[in-house]
């Protein structure tokens, strides 16, 4: 099973900042990689697919990048509305794993 | 309107069994992946498995944490995805949500998810 390790595992920011969520993955998953937004009392909410594609309807603050078996979450102008929990997730082959997730706060 | 709705969430004993629904609704089912996720309280989302669509012959795949215990099952004229769970287990406590895959291998609609707690 490919294993995607998530860092960090919480982050605390200003509102205005940028901030970098990484996910390594224990192989080459080839740009099949998935970011998911999960808030408070709500589902998972798809942000970011193909490492780089960001999802309808979604902010466009928000950028993935990456190859091989590196990749990274940008969250640019951070606003209070992104306090959330961030996930990876490996698409290459299942099992289609996760990422143990980022918690992001507001300071 | 997109909607999946679980039902069949509850309180059952260690070692029994519960079977969850999801109810579809606005697109047309049978073009489509269906996945169980899971989330046990503090800790990160797990993909459980999926039922291919018609095209793929509705087949499926498991997570090894689940495989030979839990059953996804499709009712293609009700559009309902199930999820067969047996021999439960404490550390089966989760809200299970469904997810369809958008046929670009990411899940583009969630439900709102059912909490399953396995307790004496």
């Amino acid at each position: 099973d490919i294993q995607m390790t998530q860092s960090p595992a919480s982050l605390s920011a200003s509102v205005g900042e940028t901030v970098t969520i990484t996910c390594g993955a224990s192989e080459n998953i080839y740009g099949a990689l998935n970011w998911y937004q999960r808030k408070q009392g709500k589902s998972p909410q798809l942000l970011i697919y193909g490492a780089t594609n960001l999802a309808d309807g979604m902010s466009s603050r928000f950028s993935g990048s990456g190859s091989g078996r590196q990749y990274s979450l940008k969250i640019s102008s951070l606003h209070p509305d992104d306090v959330a929990t961030y996930y990876c997730q490996n698409v290459l082959s299942t099992p289609w794993t996760f990422g143990g997730g980022t918690k992001l706060e507001i300071k | 309107e997109v909607k999946l709705v679980e039902s069949g969430g509850g309180l059952v004993q260690p070692g029994g069994s519960l079977r969850l629904s999801c109810a579809t609704s606005g697109f047309t089912f049978t073009d489509y992946y269906m996945s169980w996720v899971r989330q046990p309280p503090g800790k990160a989302l797990e993909w459980l498995g999926f039922i291919r669509n018609k095209a793929n012959g509705y087949t499926t795949e498991y997570s090894a944490s689940v495989k030979g215990r839990f059953t996804i099952s499709r009712d293609n004229s009700q559009s309902i995805l199930y999820l067969q769970m047996n021999t439960l287990r404490a550390e089966d406590s989760a809200t299970y949500y469904c997810a369809r895959e958008d046929g670009n291998w990411y899940f583009d609609v969630w439900g709102a998810g059912t909490t399953v707690t396995v307790s004496s």
